[in-house]
């Protein structure tokens, strides 16, 4: 069975800076989906990057770009220029690409809670 | 992307009581999730709801405590039945528009209370 370990359930930015959040899975699978959801106190959640395992080039989305290690099955995400709207629970998610294996769930993290300070 | 709405957002029920939580899509997907969130922890799915199909469980979950239906290609529902405080959580829909391979995106979760 797969796994996603978040091993930072709190971490903290000053506005403007750079963070790092860190993301480990466990699969035996070749080919997969892993994502970065956002969870603010409105609970809704927010996605946000996407990538592909067969893609060596890394994924970015404006200020988010992730550090995609398939060998070390590891999946950081890097948050420039920090905002205080970044301030939520962010979720690292794996979803098999197999049709026959989990139906396309997804395996979620423990979460990482972000603070930004002004 | 896919928009979704959940309705009630949140509802405080009685022990013993049922509430069905519906989910809307503004288009068309072929899966349908529904997750648990209980506070301060990570999302756990409870079944997968596919249009013309039984909804598939995971363990620990079971049809009759959460039974789901899957009407048509944007609409589902999920009832927490026999309500108990252990069934305080948020519950969240999410959806991927065609394939395995598709983004799932979410709703706004419904918050439960059982007192």
């Amino acid at each position: 069975a797969q796994t996603v370990t978040q091993s930072q359930p709190e971490m903290s930015v000053q506005e403007a800076e750079t963070v790092t959040l860190s993301c480990t899975y466990d699969t035996s699978e070749s080919d997969y989906y892993l994502f970065w959801y956002k969870q603010p106190p409105s609970r809704q959640m927010i996605l946000v990057i996407r990538q592909e395992a067969y893609k060596q080039q890394n994924a970015t989305e404006n200020r988010f770009s992730v550090n995609f290690q398939k060998a070390a099955k590891s999946f950081s995400l890097k948050i420039s220029d920090s905002q205080l709207g970044d301030a939520a629970m962010y979720f690292c998610a794996y979803r098999s690409a197999w049709s026959g294996g989990s139906q396309g769930n997804l395996i979620f993290g423990k979460g990482t809670k972000l603070s930004v300070k002004p | 992307s896919a928009v979704i709405s959940q309705k009630p957002s949140r509802d405080i029920c009685q022990r013993g009581t049922s509430l069905t939580i519906q989910c809307q899509v503004d288009s068309q997907v072929t899966m349908m999730f529904w997750y648990r969130q209980q506070p301060g922890q990570s999302l756990t799915l409870i079944a997968t709801a596919n249009q013309g199909s039984e909804a598939t469980y995971e363990s620990g979950f079971v049809i009759d405590k959460f039974p789901i239906s899957r009407p048509n290609l944007t609409f589902s529902t999920l009832t927490v039945s026999n309500m108990s405080p252990e069934d305080s959580s948020i519950y969240l829909c999410s959806a991927g528009r065609t394939t395995y391979t598709d983004t799932q995106y979410f709703g706004p979760g419904t918050r439960l209370t059982v007192l």
